[in-house]
């Protein structure tokens, strides 16, 4: 079946520096990706859509200079959380669709939990 | 825009019985998808069941059906023959038909089953 494999699955970082994630199709094409955040014992939340080749749609309220997507290719997006803060500490989540076969349901990532100290 | 509603934050149930898992829906689309995902511990996001709104026939999966109930807005998750892996948080999710679209979640039910 379809996998997506998201890395790192967690990590710790010291507040101001940047924190890179990145989500692979591994064995399908994914034009379109999407990062959802998830704060403990709440839902997920989408962030952004990622696209291939353009730009990322941000949803309402999450800052696009801060919270950096780029998908240069059909198999790879990243995520790079600049200047971290300790609020942004969280479960990030990154889904993909393989984009040669219609409505297929989004393959979830295992997910990054990010620790900014 | 679309909301998904799950109005139970925890729900328990005894091993082998069978438990309801609650969701409504607000949209002016005429076709979509709705979903249910488990959560477990692990945080993997696993999908359980969909179903395609314009299929009049419930979807079923194993242990797994669901009550959609389009003009209601309603899409329940029945779990028969519950067992202790069945232990997980539940999110009810909604996608438009467009190719492309997001899922917008619920905000989930955590399901406890007791041996």
């Amino acid at each position: 079946g379809a996998v997506v494999s998201q890395h790192p699955s967690w990590v710790i970082c010291k507040s101001g520096t940047s924190v890179k994630i990145e989500c692979r199709s591994l064995d399908f094409q994914a034009t379109t990706m999407f990062w959802y955040r998830q704060f403990p014992k709440q839902s997920l939340m989408l962030m952004a859509t990622s696209n291939e080749g353009s730009k990322a749609t941000y949803e309402q309220g999450v800052e696009k200079d801060k919270f950096l997507i780029n998908h240069a290719s059909l198999t790879l997006s990243t995520l790079t959380v600049t200047s971290a803060h300790p609020e942004d500490s969280s479960f990030y989540i990154c889904s993909a669709r393989d984009s040669g076969t219609g409505n297929s349901p989004l393959h979830f990532g295992n997910g990054t939990r990010l620790t900014v100290t | 825009a679309q909301t998904v509603t799950q109005s139970q934050p925890e729900m328990s149930v005894q091993e082998a019985e069978t438990v309801t898992l609650s969701c409504t829906y607000d949209t002016s689309e005429s076709d979509y998808y709705l979903f249910w995902y488990k959560q477990p511990p692990s945080r993997q996001m696993i999908l359980v069941i969909r179903q395609e709104a314009y299929k009049q026939q419930n979807a079923t999966e194993n242990r797994f059906s669901v009550n959609f109930q389009k003009a209601a807005k309603s899409f329940s998750l029945k779990i028969s023959d519950s067992q202790l892996g069945d232990a997980a948080m539940y999110f009810c999710a909604y996608r438009s038909a467009d190719a492309g679209n997001m899922l917008t979640f619920g905000g989930g039910t955590r399901l406890m089953v007791k041996p």
